[in-house]
């Protein structure tokens, strides 16, 4: 079964700042990956799929890029809003990542 | 709008049984796969369950094969979760999704219910 692992699993940031959380897949999945946040108590929510295409409404500052193993969500200007957990996701499969908990500094 | 409303969860024995519900509305629900995923303390996020628009294919996630089952109402625009031989570690809050299919032909789950919460124990 292929493994879907983010680093880190916890950061702290500022408004403001750009942030980048890694997802890597134990092997290749091609552009396979979907991200999603979750704040407490709430179901995820859509970022992004198929890698890098922002799912609409979802403010541009949000992007993703990689292929094969190796993944990206960057923010590029932390809002308050944004502090979250991130969870990244294979597309084929649906197995996620643990989860990277962005938190104010 | 789309909106995707979960409910039947509770409180269980180990291996008793328990059937969740997503009732969804505001979309053409016989078009689109649906998915359960579980959020539990040890496990994080798991996909448990996936049926295809028209029932006709399931699949499930290794851990609850046999005990699960997955099957929708498309004239009641609903979805279910037969959950059998419940164990301690299904413990967990259970979310129904709407599944997308992209161009490249992975899936994105695009809408979530608010999720139900299960506890097995003693």
């Amino acid at each position: 079964d292929i493994q879907m692992t983010q680093s880190p699993s916890s950061l702290s940031a500022s408004v403001g700042d750009r942030v980048t959380i890694t997802c890597r897949a134990s092997q290749s999945i091609n552009r396979f990956l979907n991200w999603y946040q979750q704040k407490p108590g709430k179901a995820p929510k859509l970022l992004i799929y198929d890698a890098f295409t922002l799912q609409s409404g979802v403010p541009s500052r949000f992007s993703g890029s990689g292929s094969g193993t190796e993944f990206t969500l960057t923010i590029s200007s932390l809002e308050p809003e944004d502090f979250a957990t991130y969870f990244c996701q294979r597309s084929k499969g649906y197995s996620f990542g643990q989860g990277t908990k962005v938190e104010i500094k | 709008q789309v909106q995707l409303v979960d409910s039947g969860g509770g409180v269980v024995q180990p291996g008793k049984s328990l059937r969740l519900s997503c009732a969804a509305s505001g979309f053409t629900f016989s078009s689109f796969a649906m998915h359960w995923v579980r959020q539990t303390p040890g496990k994080g996020l798991e996909w448990v369950a996936s049926i295809s628009y028209d029932g006709n294919n399931k699949y499930y996630e290794d851990s609850v094969k046999g005990r699960f089952d997955i099957s929708r109402d498309n004239s009641r625009t609903t979805l279910y979760l037969q959950m059998n031989s419940l164990r301690l570690e299904d413990t967990g809050l259970y979310f129904c999704a709407r599944g997308r299919i992209a161009v490249a032909g992975g899936q994105h789950f695009d809408f979530w219910g608010q999720g139900t919460l299960v506890t097995v124990s003693s």
